[in-house]
């Protein structure tokens, strides 16, 4: 069965600090990920993805995503913290192969919270 | 250019009354999705429809249906509201049916049953 995992139900960061997103993944076969974004009472706004290539993903807002084959995880990571990349952050797959069941299977979600 | 745009924004119903919910996709875009966020929680999958058929469905009752038109907007529609309803449902729209393809949501409708 596909799964995403978020290990951290909220991560706190001063502003201007890097920050580390973490997400891991289980499905069978080779995946594709993304990551989105979720302001309060908004729709979730695409960040970013990995289908294939350069395992470095640069995003969208200067996020960026590093894919790891070998322990099946997919970070998010910002060099510089802004307090307005404040939000709740959402980690998904989908299977390659995945015939006619193309659902996003999506990851509990990341709290982030930047502090000025 | 117009995103996804879903109506109402907000709705308060009464357990077993019906809902409906609208999606309109961005321009171009053939196939749309259904999910289903209860606070605290991921989205879970409902519905997919790609070029006006059903291409998945998610572990959700038959009270959830939903359709999509020729001019590719979609309806999800809800009968027997049951109190756990209550969520945020999104639609979200891609361009095409491949899996490397991400989805654009809309902003959803955010149901209340009581």
């Amino acid at each position: 069965a596909q799964s995403v995992a978020q290990p951290e139900d909220q991560v706190n960061v001063a502003e201007g600090n890097p920050l580390t997103v973490k997400c891991t993944y289980s499905v069978s076969g080779n995946p594709y990920l993304f990551w989105y974004v979720q302001y309060p009472n908004r729709g979730l706004q695409f960040l970013l993805k990995y289908i294939t290539g350069d395992n470095l993903v640069k995003g969208s807002y200067g996020f960026e995503a590093e894919f790891n084959k070998s322990q099946t995880s997919f970070h998010l990571k910002k060099p510089s913290a802004l307090v307005s990349d404040s939000a709740l952050y959402f980690c998904a797959v989908r299977r390659y192969n995945a015939g006619n069941n193309r659902k996003l299977i999506w990851g509990l979600g990341t709290s982030l919270a930047v502090n000025p | 250019d117009a995103g996804v745009t879903q109506s109402p924004t907000h709705l308060i119903k009464t357990r077993g009354q019906h809902v409906t919910l609208r999606c309109s996709p961005i321009s171009g875009h053939k196939s749309v999705s259904w999910y289903q966020q209860v606070l605290g929680q991921g989205p879970q999958f409902i519905f997919q429809y790609y070029e006006k058929e059903e291409r998945g469905r998610g572990n959700f009752p038959d009270r959830f249906s939903a359709r999509q038109f020729p001019n590719y907007s979609s309806e999800l529609n809800v009968n027997a509201l049951l109190l756990g309803d209550s969520a945020l449902y999104l639609c979200a729209s891609s361009l095409v049916w491949q899996t490397n393809t991400e989805a654009f949501f809309g902003q959803g409708t955010r149901l209340t049953v009581v």
